[in-house]
């Protein structure tokens, strides 16, 4: 199974960031996204298509349908400039999007 | 607060065996309903998930790699372990080790350790 996303995104600040992630039937699959500053582990921004962790900022969100998630990022800020990677469950096995790296300009 | 912390030779040999501890903090890994997961990243490129472990010992593979892994767990130490054989170049990465909340066909990894850089050259 694979996991499809777009290797950059750009975005101006103050302006919305939707990043994509696609892959046969996502929707019936539950999907998580992970953002990694450099030099840092990843962190978890929404798990369960939508839900956010406690402490991620809520202009973080996530939708998942047919055979595309998204996450997007309302009001992006310099601080949100980060590898993205979107993580599913499939066949007992996990599987991770190659990952986007957001450039916020 | 669950921490997770990775140990273990940075420099193997090819051909040689990977071998790395997790130790968790915090917590006792045996409370709640968690899987213990081991994930790699070689530099610049991305996230590849390697296996993982519960507290019973059931485990799951990356199809990929599993002919040369063995993940275990030593709940009396609240540690988990990976075993990687025969290595190549392309093993080198950073492995992380993660806690993996799993229900119901989610998975998510709520908390990393900090990372370690493992390199296979001679």
């Amino acid at each position: 199974y694979e996991l499809t996303q777009p290797p950059s995104v750009s975005v101006s600040p103050g302006q919305t960031a939707s990043i994509t992630c696609s892959g046969d039937k996502l929707g019936d699959k539950y999907v998580c996204w992970y953002q990694q500053k450099p030099g840092q582990s990843p962190v978890v921004v929404i798990y369960e298509d939508r839900k956010r962790p406690s402490g991620i900022p809520e202009r973080f969100s996530g939708s998942n349908s047919g055979n595309t998630a998204t996450l997007t990022i309302s009001g992006t800020q310099a601080m949100d400039e980060a590898d993205y990677y979107c993580q599913a469950w499939d066949s007992s096995t996990v599987v991770f999007g190659g990952g986007t790296k957001l450039t916020v300009l | 607060q669950v921490q997770l912390q990775e140990s273990g030779p940075g420099l193997v040999k090819p051909s040689q065996t990977l071998s790395l501890t997790c130790t968790v903090s915090g917590g006792s890994m045996s409370s709640g309903s968690y899987y213990w997961s081991w994930i790699r990243q070689p530099a610049g490129k991305g996230l590849e998930w390697i296996g993982r472990i519960d507290t019973s010992g059931s485990t799951n593979y990356n199809p990929s790699l599993e002919s040369r892994l063995t993940i275990s767990v030593d709940t009396s130490k609240n540690q988990f372990s990976l075993k990687l054989s025969s290595v190549t170049a392309a093993d080198t990465a950073v492995y992380y080790c993660a806690r993996d909340r799993h229900s119901e066909g989610a998975t998510t990894f709520d908390y990393w350790g900090q990372g370690t850089l493992v390199t296979v050259s001679s």
